[in-house]
């Protein structure tokens, strides 16, 4: 059975960055099936797709381009954990953060949620 | 990327059927079958209902299920119940190696 542990802030300041892990078990992040993702959810912008990692012979990272610059998702695979970090947040960063595993193109398996604040 | 459009609200009776609509673009729903459905009580994470536009994952009632034509998505629910009063939310892949959600729509059980 899949699980994803999230952990990270709830509580980041403006211009600051918000770094947010998900421990995986019952899988491994190095899997060459299924894809590793970062979304988001707010009452102004609904769930947002934000990016993903995923290993396919090599690491790879594809991100929404509303958060391009400012977004970086790594794996750790000495811990099994991916991680998500927003460079610059302004209070409109805020949100419910989620991670989610990807297979077939859907999400089976979800994180718990962090609700993340910016504000000074 | 613009989300993927979803009337705001639906309601039925019990044992009645809704249909959700989720209306994309030939960038999105139109172009690939990675189209899949969540279920979203207030205050939890969603859920997988429908995953490569009509497929179920085991543990999902075949009340629940999915169809595509042209850029729109559907999801139906059969014989509702009370317990389906949630928020519901469509997700596609994107030909900007991408994905983008539904605005979501809650459905109302009267």
């Amino acid at each position: 059975q899949v699980q994803l542990q999230q952990s990270g802030p709830g509580l980041v300041k403006p211009s600051q960055t918000l770094s947010l892990t998900c421990a995986i078990s019952g899988d491994s992040v190095s899997s060459n099936s299924v894809g590793w993702h970062w979304i988001r959810q707010s009452p102004s912008r609904g769930l947002e797709w934000l990016g993903r990692t995923y290993y396919r012979s090599k690491w790879n990272n594809d991100y929404a381009v509303s958060v391009k610059s400012r977004i970086s998702i790594n794996p750790d695979t000495s811990k099994n954990q991916f991680s998500l970090q927003l460079n610059s947040v302004t209070p409109e960063d805020t949100a419910v953060y989620y991670c989610g595993r990807n297979s077939y193109g859907a999400y089976g398996y979800w994180g718990q949620g962090t609700l993340v604040t910016v504000s000074s | 990327q613009s989300a993927l459009t979803q009337p705001p609200s639906v309601s039925g009776s019990p044992g009645q059927s809704v249909t959700i609509s989720c209306t994309g673009t030939s960038s999105d729903i139109g172009s690939y079958n990675r189209v899949s459905w969540y279920q979203q009580p207030p205050g939890t994470a969603p859920k997988l209902l429908i995953y490569e536009v009509s497929n179920r994952p085991s543990g999902v009632p075949d009340r629940f299920s999915g169809s595509k034509s042209g850029n729109t998505a559907s999801l139906t629910i059969s014989g509702l119940q009370a317990e389906d009063e949630a928020d519901y939310y469509c997700c596609s892949y994107t030909n900007s190696i991408t994905y983008v959600f539904g605005t979501g729509t809650k459905v109302t059980v009267l």
